[in-house]
Formats: structure tokens, C-alpha cells, sequence
């Protein structure tokens, strides 16, 4: 079973509120990532997560804070977020990191709309 | 030059026709290579992975040409099913993969 799954699908917020986007998988997958998408562009990563621990931070605002509580979940908590952080946020994972023929299987994403 | 191009699209194919892609990649060190399918407004989904020369499943080949630093994506007798957005990705260090800006595939009736 290659499923990742993602909650919530649709997520509207204003640019005070906090929430959370939350990622699960149950492949016994060790690494985890964060990807945003802009319309009619590819997936931008933003986190990944080697073995519970960050491993790659792509220059993300600190607006975004990753969480991975265990080795099945990996949370993104947002808080003042601006308008043009409105995208799909896509979380993904692979069995292992690091090793360049690992694919990695993406979850049906977060579409996030800030007002 | 970018790390990975791709033919930017749309291509519009009528159902029945034969369609290629083309992605090139600037990192001669690249061993594997995937093609991704994106439905609108879905998730990227694993179409085929690339490790040697090529793969062949069913409809669809990819081709590699190292020496090229040169990948393609062939769908034969295309479907209206087959109408997405076909991404080449190429895996960097780190977990990190590369993605193409994709292109866009219409198959008509």
C-alpha cells in the first residue's frame, strides 16, 4: 500500500490564525518532506525529514514550522501566513534519504487559501 | 542552463496518436531518473523510473541517453486518460528531487 495521507484537503486561514497541516504514512518509510506547488508550476521543497530529525531546511520563512512527533507523521504548522503563501502543499515520503533511486510517493495535498 | 528542461507544451494529440516528451539535465553524475504524472489538481503519482538505458511499460517507453544527458517519454496510441501534466524529475543529494517544469498533455476524441 503506497499511501500517503494528508488532512486537511482544504484549508482556509487569515493571515493572524495558527494551524497545522498534518502528513501520515504507513509504509515504514524513514524520510518525509514538505513540497509547496504554485499553479502551472512543479513542486518546490521545502523540508525533509531524515529518520525524524530535519535534514533539509530550503530557506523557508520561520512562518512555517515542520514537526515530525514519530516516524509515521510529520506536521507543518503555520502561523502568519501571507496571500501569497497560498498554494498546494504537498507532503511526500520514500524510504529512505539520500540514496539518489529512492522514489518517493506523494500524499493528495493540502490546498491552502490565506485571506 | 537549468538543471532539468523540459519541452514546455501544451501538446494537443488526438486520441489513437503517438506523443513524446523530452527532458534534458545539466548533472552529468545522475544515475536514475523518474517521469511523473500530475492529474489536474492532484498529487504528482510515479509513472516510470529510469535507471539504464531505458524502461518500457505497456503504452509507455522512457529512453535514456547518457552521453546526451538526454531522457524521453514515449505514449503509444495515446488515451483520454493519458491528458496530464508529465514531470521529469531527477534525484539530487540529499533526498532532494529536481523537478522539470512539466509538460502539459491534451489528448482529444
Amino acid at each position: 500500500d503506497t499511501e500517503v495521507t494528508q488532512t486537511p484537503k482544504h484549508l482556509v486561514m487569515g493571515m493572524t490564525n495558527k494551524k497545522s497541516l498534518k502528513c501520515e504514512q504507513h509504509m515504514g518509510h524513514r524520510a518525509m518532506y514538505w513540497y509547496k506547488q504554485k499553479a502551472k508550476k512543479p513542486p518546490e521543497l521545502m523540508f525533509v525529514y531524515s529518520y525524524e530529525k530535519l535534514s533539509i531546511n530550503e530557506s523557508v520563512p520561520s512562518r512555517f514550522s515542520p514537526e515530525c512527533p514519530n516516524s509515521s507523521l510529520l506536521n507543518l504548522h503555520l502561523h502568519a501566513l501571507q496571500p501569497e503563501d497560498s498554494a498546494l502543499y504537498l507532503c511526500a515520503s520514500s524510504r529512505e534519504n539520500g540514496y539518489y533511486q529512492e522514489t518517493q510517493y506523494f500524499g493528495p495535498g493540502t490546498r491552502l487559501l490565506v485571506l | 542552463r537549468k538543471e532539468v528542461e523540459q519541452d514546455p507544451g501544451p501538446f494537443n494529440v488526438p486520441e489513437g496518436a503517438t506523443v513524446a516528451f523530452n527532458c534534458t539535465y545539466s548533472n552529468s553524475a545522475s544515475q536514475s531518473f523518474f517521469w511523473y504524472r500530475q492529474d489536474c489538481r492532484k498529487e504528482p503519482k510515479l509513472l516510470m523510473s529510469v535507471y539504464s538505458s531505458g524502461n518500457e511499460d505497456g503504452r509507455f517507453t522512457a529512453q535514456l541517453n547518457r552521453a546526451s544527458q538526454y531522457i524521453s517519454l514515449l505514449i503509444r496510441d495515446s488515451k483520454l486518460s493519458d491528458s496530464a501534466t508529465y514531470l521529469c524529475v531527477v534525484p539530487a543529494q540529499g533526498g532532494k528531487l529536481i523537478f522539470g517544469q512539466g509538460t502539459e498533455l491534451s489528448v482529444k476524441p
